[in-house]
């Protein structure tokens, strides 16, 4: 099936600095991929959709400048969040759709901890 | 109201029960449905599609109500392996919208 790959894994950093994760789809092409942050006992909240060649497009009381994403190829997405907090601690995870209508398939989440 | 609704958890039932989660979205635009399943720390993995017709997956079963706009899944014979937070997912215009899950735990 396909494949999303997802890096870092866990990442630790200092508040104030910057963080990239990446988003990669493996084995298909994606026009578009989907960025989402789930906090301990949540779900899993949208945050923006990454569009390959063009803007994002952020959901309602996500910080655009706060939260970077590029799409510059039709494989990869990156998020970096940027003078992280630690209230930006959390669990970063992306996803790909292959068509319209088909299942999402994940990368395998980046948990960010912020100190 | 929110945009996909799930019954609240936590579920704790025995080995060998039958168990059933239940799901609202209210965009009636929607397009796709599906179940995911989420254990600790992971990232979710499709569980089923979910069809108007109705389908079957060995313990598990899906039912979607257009009309009602409602979503459905039902494990029998509930193993200790199917321990999770069960996501009931929306596609609508591409996006994926999930409901807040259901955890469920299986007690020997």
């Amino acid at each position: 099936g396909a494949v999303v790959s997802q890096h870092p894994s866990r990442v630790i950093c200092k508040s104030g600095t910057s963080v990239k994760i990446e988003c990669r789809s493996l084995d298909f092409q994606a026009t578009t991929m989907f960025w989402y942050r789930q906090f301990p006992k949540q779900s899993l909240m949208l945050m923006a959709t990454s569009n390959e060649g063009s803007k994002a497009t952020y959901e309602q009381g996500v910080e655009k400048d706060k939260f970077l994403i590029n799409h510059a190829s039709l494989t990869l997405s990156t998020l970096t969040v940027t003078s992280a907090h630690p209230e930006d601690s959390s669990f970063y995870i992306c996803s790909a759709l292959p068509g319209q209508n088909t299942e999402a398939f994940f990368g395998q989440g980046t948990r960010l901890t912020v100190v | 109201r929110k945009e996909v609704e799930q019954d609240p958890g936590p579920f704790n039932v025995p080995e060998g029960a039958t168990v059933a989660f239940n799901c609202t979205y209210s965009n009636s635009a929607s397009q796709s449905f599906f179940w995911y399943r989420q254990d600790c720390r992971k990232e979710p993995k499709l569980l089923m599609s979910v069809y108007s017709s109705g389908n079957e997956d060995g313990r598990f079963t899906a039912q979607l109500n257009r009309a009602s706009q409602y979503i459905s899944l039902l494990i029998r014979d509930s193993k200790l392996s199917d321990s999770a937070t069960y996501l009931c997912v929306v596609n609508w215009g591409g996006k994926l919208i999930f409901g807040q899950g259901t955890e469920l735990s299986v007690k020997p």
